[in-house]
């Protein structure tokens, strides 16, 4: 069974820092792209950023360019989201998700995890 | 960046229904568009993909058309379960981009 497992979020000051964590398993990891996508409370879906299979291609939402960073370690099956000077907006629910295998454009995402909840503020 | 737009935002129905909820970007992604269903409290899950292909264990009630711009996912008959709220996603390129969400509730 496909499992991701979301893990780092927490209350955080604005202007602080958070590294988030999604450990995969159940597929073979270093075959897909990987993406994180969030959700403020009672609002709809965002598209954060996405990495590719070997790291090779990634994207990231114009609303945390340049603030936030992703990265993968394909010998843990992990996947992870640097966010640094995090502000009040960036409150939210925050999911792995599994995208496209290898090079291919499929990046609709399936499986999520369960998410987890980051909070900004003082 | 790709802008997703969604029709209506909510609206009510009855079990046993025919409904569609459409969804337009702002351009051309042919048929890289996918559509999800999420439960308050839960994660998204996906039901369609490239536009029409419906995900291994999806009910086939559940359809999706649409290439270009105009999209539509269709459920035919609507069950208690159904009640949610669905999202189109384009992953046509990045940034990838969602629609803002049709919640869909009991009349």
């Amino acid at each position: 069974e496909v499992q991701l497992v979301e893990s780092g979020g927490g209350l955080v000051q604005p202007g602080r820092s958070l590294r988030l964590s999604c450990a995969a398993s159940g597929f073979t990891f270093d075959d897909y792209a990987m993406h994180w996508v969030r959700q403020a409370p009672g609002k709809g879906l965002e598209w954060v950023s996405g990495i590719s299979w070997n790291s090779g291609s990634i994207g990231y939402a114009d609303s945390v360019k340049g603030r936030f960073t992703i990265s993968r370690d394909n010998a843990k099956n992990s996947l992870y989201l640097q966010m640094n000077s995090l502000r009040a907006e960036d409150t939210a629910l925050y999911y792995c998700a599994k995208g496209g295998y290898y090079d291919s454009n499929a990046n609709w995402f399936d499986p999520w995890g369960q998410g987890t909840l980051v909070t900004v503020s003082s | 960046a790709i802008r997703m737009t969604q029709s209506p935002s909510s609206f009510s129905a009855s079990t046993g229904d025919r409904v569609t909820i459409t969804c337009r970007a702002s351009q051309g992604i042919s048929s890289y568009l996918a559509w999800y269903q999420q439960k308050p409290g839960k994660a998204p899950k996906l039901l369609i993909y490239a536009a029409s292909t419906l995900q291994s264990g999806v009910p086939s009630r559940f359809s999706g058309s649409g290439s270009g711009t105009d999209f539509t996912l269709t459920i035919s008959c609507l069950q208690s379960e159904d009640f949610a709220t669905y999202y189109c996603q384009q992953y046509y390129s990045y940034p990838i981009t969602f629609g803002q969400g049709t919640r869909l509730e009991i009349k």
